[in-house]
């Protein structure tokens, strides 16, 4: 079965510093896209960076960036400079492609002023 | 501007009842989703349509209905089969499903929402 995990309920950064999120998945396939999105107090979500498995390079989209590992199904979120609109939960998901997307439990955020 | 909308935002309901949320978009978009949103819980797909009067049940469809007669709206209802109904619900849109790696990707676009309590 496809699964994803988020390991961490919560995580904390001041401001200004830099934290990583963790997410794992579970796949047989070799061709899928993986996304982090953002849900802010509004819980509008927001798609904040998304990533093909077939290309090798990480993503980056301003202060967020990813360390993708393939081979691992490792997907992790890195956002520097954290700023406090940051505050946020935080979902990882996986997309097959067709009409399916996965979605991790989600890690919420909280940024210290 | 475009976008998609929901309505209303909070909804109340009373065990035995029925009630319907709301989706409108004006993105053109083809493909509309209602998503389920439980404390601790990601997303979980409720019902998924491509195209106009056709939609295809996700993974927790039980208790729920909807329908897909105009583009721009997908309206779902909660029925008093569903036993636990309190919950945030999403609908999203994209302009088709994804085609994998030679289909591309189709962005999902979310909407703000809806808030339903069973009292």
């Amino acid at each position: 079965a496809q699964t994803v995990t988020q390991s961490q309920p919560e995580m904390s950064v001041q401001e200004a510093e830099t934290v990583t999120l963790s997410c794992t998945y579970d796949t047989s396939e070799s061709d899928y896209y993986l996304f982090w999105y953002k849900q802010p107090p509004s819980r509008q979500m927001i798609l904040v960076i998304r990533q093909e498995a077939y290309k090798q390079q990480n993503a980056t989209e301003n202060r967020f960036s990813v360390n993708f590992q393939k081979a691992a199904k490792s997907f992790s979120l890195k956002i520097s400079d954290s700023q406090l609109g940051d505050a946020a939960m935080y979902f990882c998901a996986y997309h097959p492609g067709g009409f399916k997307t996965i979605f991790g439990a989600g890690t919420r955020l909280f940024v210290k002023a | 501007d475009g976008g998609i909308t929901q309505s209303p935002k909070y909804l109340f309901r009373k065990e035995g009842q029925n009630v319907t949320l709301s989706c409108e978009q004006n993105l053109n978009h083809d493909a509309m989703y209602w998503y389920r949103q439980d404390p601790g819980q990601g997303l979980r797909l409720i019902y998924y349509s491509q195209i106009v009067n056709d939609f295809q049940k996700g993974d927790i469809a039980e208790g729920y209905s909807v329908s897909r007669e105009k583009k721009e709206s997908f309206p779902l209802t909660v029925t008093s089969a569903q036993k636990n109904p309190t919950a945030f619900y999403l609908c999203a849109s994209s302009m088709g499903t994804s085609g994998g790696l030679y289909g591309g990707y189709n962005e999902q676009f979310f909407g703000p929402g809806t808030r339903l309590t069973v009292l």
